[in-house]
């Protein structure tokens, strides 16, 4: 119920490509959708954000797309560049009725840009 | 603006010892959290202070984990005695206002190897 379900593990795209990263998951109280991005020796840091209410958010070459119904959330990266080799991952939210809330991130995926 | 500030950035010792990681987080930041990463079991948070008292600690592993907050801009989370399994890297994150739509912003991390 708690689990976020990331995929695929491992992503390898051509400069210039679309990477896709996909996350799926069970909690229907998961209110707030982050996507982090870690790069080597470094923590996550907040790449682009989605609440439940809209179905898509633009932030540059980042797209999250977003399927309530289905439960599935993805982040999309247009125009792949090698800079972007990083492991990328999805997290859920949801708000305790005390106020409290916390994520739970998805497995990862790193994701490697040819040059 | 300082980031948030982990010290170690390494720690080798060995089994048994007591380790002691610290943590500055963001000035004005009332949330905190410990989370570990490892390849297999990917992130996760360990415990969540808010406003320096922990909400949150079902994510510690054992009791040979204990976490403290004694003022807004210090933290330590000790593993007493250490295991070769607690070998991680150990990351603190902190965010402003508890609220879920408040970016956590993770420090370097902790890489803690335990022989």
């Amino acid at each position: 119920q708690q689990q976020v379900k990331q995929s695929p593990q491992s992503l390898i795209v051509q400069k210039g490509g679309i990477s896709i990263i996909n996350c799926a998951y069970e909690n229907t109280a998961f209110d707030y959708f982050p996507w982090y991005q870690q790069f080597p020796g470094k923590g996550p840091a907040l790449l682009i954000a989605i609440r439940p209410d809209v179905s898509e958010k633009k932030e540059g070459r980042f797209t999250i797309s977003f399927n309530k119904s289905a439960k599935q959330f993805s982040l999309h990266i247009m125009d792949s560049q090698p800079g972007d080799s990083a492991t990328y991952f999805c997290a859920a939210s949801y708000t305790s009725a005390s106020g409290t809330y916390k994520y739970i991130f998805g497995t990862g995926t790193r994701l490697k840009v040819l040059a | 603006d300082a980031g948030v500030i982990q010290s170690p950035r390494h720690e080798v010792t060995e089994m048994g010892q007591e380790v002691t990681l610290r943590c500055k987080p963001i000035s004005g930041h009332n949330s905190l959290f410990w989370y570990r990463q490892t390849m297999m079991r990917g992130l996760e948070l360990l415990i969540y202070f808010n406003n320096n008292v922990p909400i949150d600690d079902s994510g510690m592993p054992e009791d040979r984990f204990s976490a403290k907050m004694p003022n807004a801009s210090f933290s330590t989370l000790k593993i007493q005695p250490s295991e070769p399994r607690d070998s991680a890297v150990y990351f603190c994150a902190s965010s402003s206002r508890g609220q879920p739509n408040q970016p956590q912003h993770f420090g370097d991390g902790t890489r803690l190897s335990i022989l």
